[in-house]
């Protein structure tokens, strides 16, 4: 089946600090894959997205690089602001499926 | 170009009720799918439709139904409501296309349903 798994949260850092927020994936086939946030009243934004292996989407400071090997897209940005705190959720889909699975989310609180 | 739309903002409904809630989808777009959020948790896919018909459905029992209407605009309906219904019901659009390999989704801000 297709799955999501997200590090749980909350990641709480100071502003400036590096971020990291693994994910982790199952699928059958050759998924696309995403990272959407979610901030607080708010329905989802699209940060970034990548379509195949070794592509690296990148967004507003944010990266994260599909590995097909380890079946990760961990996000990652390098100086976080409080602006990011938000929470950010894992997701895939499939050629021409276009359902899309979540992760439970990790929610972010950046303090200054 | 708009972006999409859904209403109500909250809704408050009793067990037993039947509630339906609506979505605009965004300009250009010929699909919306429709994911159901509890607190805490990730959205889960409720279905999806394409040229007014289901074109794929989730784990979630034959009382959620849906429409979608000509001008793309959709509604899910939801029966006999069950306290574990409360949750944030979220509406995406998105353009499906056979030449496309994936389809990227936007998601509207979602309709608050509490079940008393």
């Amino acid at each position: 089946g297709n799955s999501v798994t997200q590090m749980e949260g909350p990641v709480t850092l100071s502003e400036e600090a590096f971020l990291t927020i693994n994910c982790t994936y199952t699928a059958t086939g050759y998924p696309s894959l995403f990272w959407y946030v979610q901030y607080p009243g708010e329905g989802l934004q699209l940060l970034l997205k990548a379509t195949k292996a070794d592509d690296k989407g990148s967004n507003k400071g944010f990266e994260a690089t599909y590995r097909k090997e380890t079946t990760s897209f961990h996000l990652e940005k390098g100086s976080v602001q409080v602006s990011d705190s938000a929470v950010y959720f894992c997701a895939l889909t499939r050629y021409n499926f276009n359902k899309f699975y979540f992760g439970s989310g990790t929610k972010l609180n950046v303090k200054p | 170009e708009t972006g999409v739309t859904q209403s109500p903002t909250h809704l408050i409904k009793t067990r037993g009720q039947q509630v339906t809630l609506r979505c605009s989808s965004q300009s250009g777009h010929n699909t919306v799918s429709w994911y159901q959020q509890a607190l805490g948790q990730g959205p889960q896919f409720i279905f999806q439709y394409y040229r007014e018909e289901e074109n794929g459905r989730g784990n979630f029992p034959p009382r959620f139904s849906g429409l979608q209407f000509p001008n793309y605009s959709s509604e899910l309906n939801v029966n006999a409501l069950e306290l574990d219904d409360s949750a944030l019901y979220l509406c995406a659009s998105s353009l499906l296309s056979g030449t496309r390999s994936y389809n990227e989704q936007f998601f509207g801000p979602g309709t608050r349903l509490t079940v008393l």
